[in-house]
């Protein structure tokens, strides 16, 4: 009964290697959220996808992108990792915007 | 600046203490959530509302949009209940993803 998947749970990559995240929904939902929750902080949101939108955040690096091919996927690339970048990556999706976001479980990406 | 602030930091009672977790925020919101996170990362959507107060089996929500203030609250603690709670709100204006406050660090002790 998962409706938001994350794969996958836990990612290991080199310094400067790029890396894709993966998230699915079966929920159908129009928006889909990228939010980076680094140690013992709040998560904070780098993009979504409201449809085939794309928001990005103003003070997201350009070193993450995101691609959205159809409505039940999306994918995080960082296209060359630091070790700042070594975080809990979370995907939400909710029906419209304003509405309730549910959340997948997470990714956690080392850095090595 | 868009914030939110949440209190205590870190809380740890007794089972079947009755538990009080606040937030405040800085400017008008849309909506308030209280979510649930668990070691390991996972987020649960405990509760969306606007206006009034929301009741979930022993966890109660409630807003105040004049003092811009929320409280989770959860009755008959048990330990199954430790996590950490975070408030999260949709700022007015267009913005649409959310933005968290830090969390409250809930240990409840057999």
């Amino acid at each position: 009964d998962a409706m938001v998947i994350q794969n996958p749970r836990y990612q290991v990559t080199q310094f400067g290697k790029p890396v894709t995240l993966s998230c699915s929904q079966t929920l159908n939902h129009n928006v889909m959220y990228w939010y980076q929750q680094k140690s013992s902080q709040a998560p904070k949101l780098l993009f979504h996808y409201y449809d085939k939108d794309f928001n990005n955040e103003a003070d997201t690096p350009d070193n993450f992108q995101s691609r959205r091919p159809n409505t039940s996927f999306c994918f995080l690339d960082i296209r060359s990792p630091g070790l700042g970048d070594a975080a809990m990556y979370l995907c939400a999706t909710s029906r419209d915007k304003g509405n309730e976001q549910f959340f997948g479980p997470g990714t956690r990406l080392t850095v090595l | 600046k868009n914030e939110v602030e949440q209190s205590p930091q870190n809380l740890t009672a007794q089972e079947g203490e009755f538990i009080t977790i606040n937030c405040s925020y800085s400017v008008g919101i849309s909506a308030l959530h209280w979510l649930q996170q668990h070691p390991g990362g996972g987020i649960v959507s405990l509760f969306m509302l606007s206006s009034g107060k929301k009741k979930h089996g022993r966890l109660i929500a409630t807003i105040n949009i004049q003092e811009k203030h929320s409280s989770l609250h959860i009755t008959a603690s048990h330990p199954r209940d430790s996590a950490v709670y975070i408030c999260a709100v949709r700022f007015g204006g267009g913005a649409d993803g959310l933005t968290f406050g830090k969390g409250t660090h809930l240990i409840i002790q057999p």
